[in-house]
């Protein structure tokens, strides 16, 4: 399986942008970047993902490396609810039978 | 906004008790989920089903077993719960069209004495 990885945590302020690193060197062509975020006590919640492109939502932006090696994702502005265990996961295998596997994540604490 | 409903929130009970765990998902998704997470810790995908009277077992084993007689509910037993199975199990749904995205319900805490 590709494996992903992450640094442990990162700390923000409010109403600044931040960018969330991952590595993927293993990745193979098929595979989709999806990111996650977790808040306290909370399941896992659906932030982005992309193959090759650039995308953009409401949520976040995410940026694939040309190589597709590593991604950032990005929050624009960061707010105090943006604080949760953001996860950077790629799909396996495709069609009907993809499945994620979810690595730690990282830690965002986002200060006033 | 997650259509998908676990119940109950919090369990706390006797080892040797058998439990269910209730997860219902009125998205009409048919393949649905269920991961064990420690805290602090990552989640381990242990079931998983495409649909109707599909069940597979996930990346880690677990003594507990699913069934999927209807498509919107996915319960999750363990028929004589033990002190190692404290944990948090979370439930989740997707359309099998592949890469879509999962849809989590707020998840079961499970202390068992």
């Amino acid at each position: 399986d590709a494996k992903t990885t992450q640094p442990n945590s990162m700390e923000s302020n409010e109403e600044e942008p931040v960018h969330l690193p991952c590595n993927h060197s293993t990745i193979s062509g098929t595979d989709y970047i999806h990111w996650y975020r977790q808040l306290p006590s909370q399941g896992p919640e659906y932030v982005i993902h992309g193959l090759t492109s650039n995308v953009n939502n409401r949520m976040a932006s995410l940026a694939i490396a040309e190589d597709r090696k590593s991604s950032t994702l990005i929050l624009h502005r960061a707010t105090l609810r943006d604080a949760a265990v953001y996860y950077c996961i790629l799909s396996y295998s495709g069609g009907s039978n993809y499945k994620l596997t979810f690595g730690k994540g990282t830690l965002l604490t986002v200060n006033p | 906004e997650a259509d998908i409903y676990q119940t109950p929130r919090y369990l706390v009970i006797g080892t040797g008790k058998k439990i269910t765990l209730e997860c219902s998902q009125t998205m009409g998704h048919d393949k649905m989920y269920w991961y064990q997470q420690d805290p602090g810790m990552e989640l381990h995908l242990i079931h998983y089903s495409y649909g109707v009277n599909s069940t597979e077992k996930g990346d880690l084993s677990s003594e507990s077993t699913v069934s999927r007689i209807r498509t919107e509910h996915f319960p999750l037993t363990l028929e004589s719960a033990r002190p190692s199975h404290t944990s948090q199990y979370l439930c989740a749904s997707s359309e099998v069209t592949g890469n879509e995205k999962l849809f989590f319900g707020s998840g079961t805490q499970l202390s068992v004495l």
